[in-house]
């Protein structure tokens, strides 16, 4: 099983709108409403931001969505802020019925200009 | 409040074992699945292995090809991962994780520790 695809940067200037893509599988993005997305900033614990696609856990701004279609995830963050500058990565489950298996996403570096 | 705190790393030799532990405080240890989810350096996540609440199912990634053994103690509140024939390509900060659901009803990792380094020379 490979790391699903996603861009390795990404860019905004404060207030602007950007885009993460998390390409899989039918095995894994695309098979299951299982998808998550990690913010992780320099030499920190990632932080669970967006989970069953499109859920926010408490605490997580509303300027944070989740979304899919078809083998492809996405985040999207808006109204860009200078401490959203951080690495980002999707996981998907990636097992069946009876094997429980995750797959990360390759990760993407979200620069605020 | 939610507290994991990872241990037992360090820099051994190629072809060694070593044991990390990770200890939790703060929630009801039993009731939730536990992960441990490993970042080489300057890399990405890599998911590692799941062990059930109550220990008996226990899943690994493909690359580990039976070298880790995840397992824990409830009575203790601890999680365990024995890494058996190190190689180089182990070398990562390895983290412990929390489900978001108790009873392995979520496929999500809500809370982490500050993670272990360990290190793998040839």
């Amino acid at each position: 099983q490979s790391a699903l695809t996603q861009p390795r940067s990404v860019s905004g200037s404060p207030g602007q709108s950007v885009t993460i893509s998390c390409t899989g599988t039918g095995s894994d993005v695309g098979g299951y409403n299982y998808v998550s997305w990690y913010q992780q900033h320099p030499g920190k614990a990632p932080k669970l931001i967006i989970y069953d696609v499109s859920k926010r856990p408490s605490g997580v701004p509303d300027r944070f969505s989740g979304s899919k279609s078809g083998n492809t995830a996405s985040l999207t963050v808006s109204g860009l802020q200078p401490e959203d500058e951080a690495d980002y990565y999707c996981c998907s489950y990636a097992g069946d019925y009876t094997l429980r298996v995750y797959l990360f996403g390759t990760g993407t570096k979200v620069t605020v200009l | 409040q939610v507290q994991l705190v990872e241990s037992g790393g360090g820099e051994v030799q190629s072809g060694t074992s070593l044991r990390l532990s990770c200890a939790a405080s703060g929630f009801t240890f039993r009731s939730y699945g536990m992960h441990w989810v490993r970042q080489a350096p300057g890399k990405g996540l890599e998911w590692v292995a799941v062990i059930s609440y109550d220990g008996n199912k226990k899943y690994y990634g493909d690359s580990l090809k039976g070298r880790f053994t995840i397992s824990r103690d409830n009575r203790k509140n601890i999680l365990y991962l024995q890494m058996n024939s190190l190689r180089t390509e182990d070398t990562a900060v390895y983290y412990c994780a929390k489900d978001l659901e108790y009873f392995d009803n979520s496929d999500y990792f809500d809370y982490w520790g500050l993670g272990t380094l360990v290190t793998v020379s040839s």
